[in-house]
């Protein structure tokens, strides 16, 4: 059984500071990494994909991937109360569908 | 990304009815899949539609109940089938074109209740 393991939460920072969110993945042949972001009431909304090992970076939000240990991270720095949202880890092999995390709960406060 | 729309946004139905969903895309698209997120859980995979052909259903969803879809590059139908307040749920269906590698990207839902 293919697993995406994800904190649940909530993880709750203060507004300016940097959230970690962690993912752990069981399947080794995994090669695409994905957040998502869900607004209450929303769908999912596409916010960092990741392929290869390291970093990537996109405004405040960075990737981190690491195959060898079957980790995927997202940082959000300077976090804002909008950031306040349910953020969802999703892997795939190319052309297969998502497997997604539950999901951890961003809280925000200003 | 792709412009995604469902119909419906969302629907009220009576046990033992079937409600068909529909998803449009504004252009072709390689794969589309039909997911159901129920309150307060993630997205389980229901199918992969596959263009022209049956769908491929994943463990614990059968066509019998979840008949989907797809006539061409553009659209797909999911249908509830025989409804039970169990299947109250979100559905959301996705896609994945050529235009933009292998992200995948979601539509805004239908969120279904069933009295």
């Amino acid at each position: 059984q293919k697993e995406v393991e994800q904190n649940s939460g909530p993880l709750s920072v203060p507004e300016g500071a940097i959230a970690s969110l962690n993912c752990t993945y069981s399947d080794r042949g995994s090669q695409s990494f994905f957040w998502y972001r869900q607004y209450s009431g929303k769908s999912p909304e596409l916010i960092m994909s990741i392929y290869s090992n390291g970093d990537k970076e996109d405004g405040r939000f960075t990737a981190q991937l690491n195959k060898a240990s079957q980790y995927v991270s997202l940082l959000i720095r300077d976090s804002q109360p909008s950031d306040s949202a349910t953020y969802l880890c999703a892997v795939n092999q190319a052309g297969t569908a998502l497997i997604f995390g539950k999901g951890t709960t961003l809280s925000v406060s200003s | 990304s792709a412009v995604i729309s469902q119909k419906p946004s969302r629907d009220i139905c009576q046990r033992g009815t079937s409600l068909t969903i529909q998803c449009q895309v504004d252009s072709q698209v390689t794969m589309m899949f039909w997911y159901r997120q129920q309150p307060g859980q993630s997205l389980t995979l229901i199918a992969t539609a596959n263009q022209g052909s049956e769908a491929t259903y994943e463990s614990g969803f059968v066509i019998d109940k979840f008949p989907i879809s797809r006539p061409n590059l553009t659209f797909s139908t999911l249908t509830v089938s025989n409804m039970s307040p169990e299947d109250s749920s979100i559905y959301l269906c996705s896609v994945v074109g050529d235009s933009f590698g292998n992200e995948q990207f979601f539509g805004p839902g239908t969120r279904l209740t069933v009295l």
